[in-house]
Order: structure tokens, then sequence, then C-alpha cells
């Protein structure tokens, strides 16, 4: 069954460090998404993407966040400078069309850390 | 905004029955979601219930929508020690909009 990949699994990294999540979403599918779940709390959205561009962003999703397809496979989360309160569990998702029955993927998730 | 509430945690025996409730803000949402989390892992949709409807059997999952109170459960029959995760409801069709999540611990 085609799955939603995410690499790292966990990404360590210093205080004003840039660092890039990667995603890789189902083959057919159309719309993209972000989520993260800081511990003990709950998944927030982040930030949609469709047709190479951003369809919605949460108010988390300021502008030291950025996000990227990069070629036909690749789906990228950029945060420029890490903030400590930006280590969390970073979801990426996918989606085939933009109907509610047709439900987001979820990847496995990758935690950051930021020292 | 959205706003989903969900109780925190279920302790349950195997072999009973689990239920795990939810309230919603998003009179719009189309479909109401429930998703699965086990530790270390990542979010899957256990199963959705469109919002004209009053109740979804699917297997030993069983899910009710007052639509009217805005209450969503799932029912869990005969839980078994591998339905221990984490369940988050969740709404709205496009950025779905999670509940903090119910952690149920199944005990011998």
């Amino acid at each position: 069954e085609p799955e939603v990949t995410q690499t790292p699994s966990h990404q360590v990294t210093q205080m004003g460090q840039e660092v890039i999540l990667r995603c890789v979403p189902i083959s057919n599918h159309l719309y993209f998404y972000w989520y993260r779940q800081i511990l003990g709390q709950k998944v927030e959205f982040l930030v949609s993407f469709y047709n190479n561009e951003i369809s919605e962003k949460s108010e988390i999703f300021d502008d030291q966040f950025s996000v990227e397809r990069p070629d036909g496979s690749n789906f990228t989360l950029k945060i420029r400078s890490t903030k400590l309160e930006d280590s969390a569990m970073y979801f990426c998702a996918s989606r085939m069309t933009s109907g509610g029955q047709d439900t987001q993927y979820f990847g496995p998730g990758t935690r950051l850390t930021v020292l | 905004g959205e706003d989903v509430e969900q109780s925190l945690f279920l302790s349950v025996r195997e072999g009973d029955s689990s239920v795990i409730n939810c309230t919603y803000t998003d009179s719009s949402s189309t479909y109401l979601y429930w998703y699965k989390q086990e530790p270390g892992a990542g979010l899957q949709l256990l199963t959705y219930i469109f919002s004209n409807m009053d109740m979804k059997q699917d297997q030993r999952l069983t899910v009710l929508l007052n639509k009217k109170d805005k209450h969503l459960s799932l029912r869990i029959a005969d839980t078994q020690t591998g339905d221990s995760a984490i369940y988050f409801c969740a709404e709205n069709d496009y950025k779905l909009s999670f509940g903090a999540g119910t952690t149920v611990t199944v005990r011998a």
C-alpha cells in the first residue's frame, strides 16, 4: 500500500540553525500538508499546498517557515532560524483531491529537537 | 474557530468495549474523522463518518454522530491489547482540526 514517508525520523539542531524536513507524499496525490504536535499538545495545522503554491496557512506559519516542492516527488518544510519552541513532531500529509471523503494520509513524522 | 475536545485517558479491560467521546464546533464539516496513533508512529485514519449520518459501523468500530449536540463517539468492541494507542477525532474537510487525543490503555 502506498504511504507517505518522512526523513529524518529525528533531527537535533541548535537554536538559530536552519532545518529542512523532507516528505515524499503518495505519488498521485495533489494536495500536501504540514502539521506539528508539540509534546503533550494537539496536532496543529501549519500549511496546505496545492498546484505549487500555498493554499492556506495558520498563524503559526510565520516568515521563518517555508515550503517547497522542488521536484515531482519531495515536499519540504524549512525553518530558517529555529527556536526552542519549534521543538515538536512534524507530520506531513497528502491527499488526492480536496474532497472531504478523500482522506489525508499521514507520514510517520519527524521529531525536531532544538537545543 | 474550530475547537475539538476529548477526554484524555481511558483504561479498559481486554475484551470489553471502549467508548471514546469527542465534541466539536465546526458544523460545516462534511466529514468527521477518527485517527489512531501508536507509539512512535504517524496518524492512521481509522474511520470517518459523513455528517448526514447518525451511525457508521466498520467491523469492531462503531461511530455515532449527534449533529445537534456536535458530539462524536467511537466505540471499539472486544478491545484488544493492540488497540492501546492515542485516538484523535478531527473535523474540517480541508485543514484538519484535531482534539488533544484520548490515550487508551488496555489491561489484561
